[in-house]
């Protein structure tokens, strides 16, 4: 059974700190992994990584994947109050294209 | 509109009773999803399609049903709902190998 693992479950920051989300998987024949960010509605997409050690860059936001050690790390720099959501990983992996969603990692940046 | 939308976007029901929630999206993507977010899970993949006529079982079936008639529309049904189908269910769409993009949810509550 493909697995996904979010850490920490929530995490609270001051602005203009610096966080790093982290997201470890189990699947059988991985295809990417997708970083989604959740506000109070549908989430909305970030990033999507299929190759290991290539950063994936927006802005304050960057991505890294780890294809070898089977985990990915979301950071975030210089956050602000609009950074705060829900930050979502999934998994696409097997013989079909089902996404294997984390439970998240609930960021609140206070002022 | 172009895009991925849901109706109703709130619906309380009874137990027992038999409800349809309905997704369209004007892509024109092969694959649609259906999830159910509730805390401490996350999202749930339910049904997912990867073409017309294609559907295929995802993580938490039980209960539902789904149809893909024709590529635009996915609906979700409960054909008898009970109350731990209260939940936010989101459809999502995509085409191979590609993020997921998100309709904006249906919050269901079944008495």
């Amino acid at each position: 059974e493909d697995k996904v693992v979010q850490s920490p479950l929530s995490l609270v920051v001051h602005e203009g700190d610096t966080v790093t989300l982290n997201c470890s998987y189990e699947v059988t024949n991985f295809r990417s992994l997708l970083w989604y960010k959740q506000e109070k509605k549908a989430p909305t997409f970030l990033f999507m990584l299929t190759s290991s050690g290539i950063e994936k860059k927006s802005g304050r936001l960057s991505s890294i994947l780890d294809k070898k050690e089977l985990f990915s790390i979301l950071n975030i720099t210089a956050t602000q109050t609009g950074d705060s959501a829900v930050y979502l990983c999934a998994v696409e992996g097997g013989s079909n294209y089902k996404l294997t969603f984390g439970k998240g990692t609930l960021l609140t940046v206070n002022p | 509109d172009a895009g991925i939308t849901q109706s109703p976007r709130y619906k309380i029901t009874e137990t027992g009773r038999q409800v349809t929630l309905m997704c369209h999206q004007t892509w024109s993507h092969s694959y649609m999803f259906w999830y159910r977010q509730d805390l401490g899970h996350g999202l749930r993949l339910i049904y997912y399609s990867a073409a017309a006529d294609i559907t295929d079982k995802g993580e938490v079936p039980d209960g539902y049903v789904v149809s893909r008639s024709k590529t635009e529309n996915f609906p979700l049904t409960l054909e008898s709902a009970t109350r731990s189908q209260t939940s936010v269910y989101f459809c999502a769409s995509s085409e191979v190998l590609d993020e997921q993009f998100f309709g904006p949810g249906t919050r269901l509550t079944v008495l």
